[in-house]
């Protein structure tokens, strides 16, 4: 199931500077988005998230960007800090409709990305 | 802050054996999910469950497996023949409504079959 794609296993940035982190998807269906970091021995945990209806979503360090023509999204973390050392996946719900609205069910994630920032 | 705990978090059985997996989710959440984690692979769906029944569920979701929600806090996944690629981690997840998807995860549980 390749339909949502990090291709970089890993990321190496200084402390202070920017982590991009990005993400590619094949499914036009998907129209939320959403960003999990997950440190060893933990679970996912949600990071942010971005509606196809918005280009940014900003929450303090973190600011995600959906480009829905590329059908790509970055996650940028600015500035990066030692603590922000962990996987990042990226993720899409599928999205179903029925008699009251829309709505999400499981979660296609994408492969991850290490991302290690140093002192 | 309400958090969805799992246990064990490291259960090691012999192959063909039954396992149950256990998970409290967020107490006032609504709907319930399984995912799974093989070592350097993806996280993957297995089965998400509302209202006591089964919403959808993956093609790796086949009979050995089941889920059920007990009692009023409980929500757990059974092995019931366990085969060696079946080790993987296991995460419980939950979510308030179905209308956003902000599915907050346990720790996980490291089953190994050996």
């Amino acid at each position: 199931d390749q339909q949502v794609k990090q291709n970089s296993p890993s990321l190496s940035v200084q402390e202070g500077r920017i982590s991009i982190l990005n993400c590619d998807y094949t499914n036009s269906m998907f129209d939320y988005f959403l960003w999990y970091k997950k440190y060893p021995a933990e679970g996912p945990t949600f990071l942010i998230s971005i509606s196809s209806i918005k280009d940014k979503n900003e929450d303090g360090r973190f600011t995600v960007f959906l480009n829905k023509s590329a059908k790509h999204l970055s996650l940028h973390i600015v500035p990066s800090q030692p603590g922000d050392s962990a996987v990042y996946f990226c993720a899409a719900p599928r999205r179903t409709a029925n008699a009251g609205g829309t709505s999400y069910g499981k979660l296609t994630f994408g492969q991850g990305t290490i991302l290690t920032v140093h002192p | 802050e309400p958090e969805v705990t799992q246990t064990p978090s490291h259960q090691v059985t012999q192959m063909g054996q039954e396992v149950i997996l256990r998970c409290v989710p967020i107490s006032n959440h609504l709907y319930f999910y399984w995912y799974r984690q093989i070592l350097g692979q993806k996280v993957e769906f297995l089965v998400s469950f509302y209202n006591n029944e089964i919403s959808e569920k993956s093609e790796i979701f086949d009979d050995q497996f089941s889920v059920e929600r007990p009692d009023g806090s409980n929500f757990t996944l059974k092995i019931r023949s366990t085969k060696l690629e079946d080790s993987a981690m296991y995460f419980c997840a939950s979510c308030r409504t179905w209308g956003t998807n902000e599915q907050y995860f346990g720790p996980g549980t490291r089953l190994t079959v050996t």
